[in-house]
């Protein structure tokens, strides 16, 4: 089945910089990747998402980047703020597997003001 | 439109005890899904219900199980309780199944296993 690894499990950066958290995925016919965003005591919402078809997506300070070659993509955050520290997670899921969604483990991001 | 309902927000039960957990989904919406979250596995995938057809299972032990009803609202169980269960329970609803992108994920619900 397909294996998605997440890192870095922390990530702590200032207010304004950026942040990049990657992910691998190991199965090769997987094909939609979403990023979600969980707020403590909340559910995890979607924030960006990418299929296979493109290379990259961008929404305002938010991108995903996709090498399906290389069989990896990363969420970057760019001008981070202080309403950006959450849990992100990545996901992985293919049309042959029913598109059961594959988590990575998290990224806990800390933006210090 | 009001989102993905969960209850109970929290609960705790002793090993061996049974629990019922419950979902529902966005107006419209007739795809639910559920997920186990904990500190040391994250996000797992447990099934998803699809007019009140069970459509696809993870990989959890037969003591899980759910269904769905015909307004499209589901339940998940837990029999014979495990400190292991100890987690939040996610639910998510989509229009028409995993296929369609988007998870609109509730609040979850929180058990404590004692």
């Amino acid at each position: 089945g397909e294996n998605v690894e997440q890192h870095p499990s922390t990530l702590s950066v200032q207010e304004g910089d950026s942040a990049v958290i990657k992910c691998t995925y190991s199965d090769s016919a997987s094909n939609y990747f979403p990023w979600y965003k969980q707020e403590l005591g909340k559910g995890p919402q979607l924030i960006i998402d990418i299929r296979s078809n493109v290379g990259e997506k961008k929404d305002q300070r938010i991108a995903v980047t996709l090498n399906k070659t290389a069989k990896h993509f990363s969420l970057h955050i760019t001008e981070t703020q202080p309403e950006d520290s959450a849990v992100y997670f990545c996901a992985a899921s293919a049309s042959g597997g029913s598109y059961i969604p594959t988590f990575g483990r998290g990224t806990s991001l800390i933006v210090h003001p | 439109k009001a989102g993905v309902t969960q209850t109970p927000r929290y609960l705790i039960k002793t090993r061996g005890q049974q629990v019922t957990l419950s979902c529902s989904p966005i107006s419209g919406h007739r795809s639910v899904s559920w997920y186990q979250q904990t500190p040391g596995q994250g996000l797992q995938f447990l099934f998803e219900y699809f007019s009140e057809t069970q459509r696809n299972k993870g990989n959890f032990p037969g003591r899980f199980s759910g269904r769905q009803f015909s307004n499209s609202r589901s339940e998940m169980n837990v029999s014979t309780l495990e400190l292991g269960d100890s987690a939040l329970y996610l639910c998510a609803s989509t229009e028409n199944g995993l296929n369609t992108g988007e998870l609109f994920f509730g609040e979850g619900s929180r058990l404590t296993v004692l």
